[in-house]
């Protein structure tokens, strides 16, 4: 399975700021995902990463709030942007094995909103 | 619309029982299931999957799941707990309905084993 990277592993911000969340992957795959995890709750997909177009978010998220980039196969980004508590979350990437149907997931990223 | 509900919120095992934490899904397709753990601090491991074949399937740190299409489950076993199991499990089942691969997941369950 492939080795998902996250940076960073957690961070503690205030309101009003952006955060900007880096997935790194060791091989080349086409999908990549965004989910959050909300303290103490079940995880949510935010979007999809597509390479070389703009990603598909899922209904509740928009692109303001929660912008993406993947500019190329092994590499994504997740900026959370003017930051409120309510997005105090850990914030997860994953990727699809090809022809395995499985996605593996990062670390995380643990976000603490003050 | 895909669903999974794991109606159990923890479960609580002796360390060397066995061990069964319950999930059941609506699809309206094919059912692609999985079993994820979370431990404490740490991202989602991948455990086992169901696409198709045999309905017993056998994942990592020992753990195997029964998929039941007549009663649309998916539990997830072991035959002996260790403590070490103790961890956040998750059932998902892929959803055929958006443009997109995504996962749905149920809500989680605490397993807790005791020595």
């Amino acid at each position: 399975s492939a080795v998902i990277s996250q940076k960073p592993s957690r961070d503690i911000c205030q309101r009003g700021t952006s955060l900007t969340i880096q997935c790194q992957v060791d091989s080349q795959v086409t999908m990549m995902f965004w989910y959050r995890q909300q303290p103490g709750q079940s995880l949510t997909l935010i979007a999809t990463a597509n390479q070389g177009s703009e990603a598909t978010y899922e209904s509740g998220f928009v692109i303001d709030k929660f912008p993406i980039s993947r500019p190329n196969l092994t590499f994504s980004t997740l900026t959370v942007s003017n930051m409120s508590p309510e997005d105090s979350s850990i914030y997860l990437c994953s990727v699809e094995d090809p022809g395995s149907e499985t996605q593996y997931f990062g670390p995380g990223t643990r976000l603490l909103v003050l | 619309a895909q669903s999974v509900a794991q109606p159990e919120d923890q479960v609580n095992v002796a360390e060397g029982n066995p061990l069964t934490v319950k999930c059941t899904y609506s699809v309206s397709g094919n059912p692609y299931l999985f079993w994820y753990v979370q431990y404490p601090n740490r991202g989602l491991q991948f455990l086992l999957k169901y696409i198709t074949g045999d309905n017993l399937v056998k994942g990592s740190y020992g753990f195997e799941a029964e998929f039941n299409k007549s009663q649309t489950s998916f539990h997830l076993k072991k035959p002996s707990a260790l403590v070490s199991d103790s961890a956040l499990y998750f059932c998902a089942v892929r959803d055929w309905g958006g443009a997109t691969n995504k996962l749905i997941f149920g809500t989680g369950t605490l397993l807790a084993v005791q020595p």
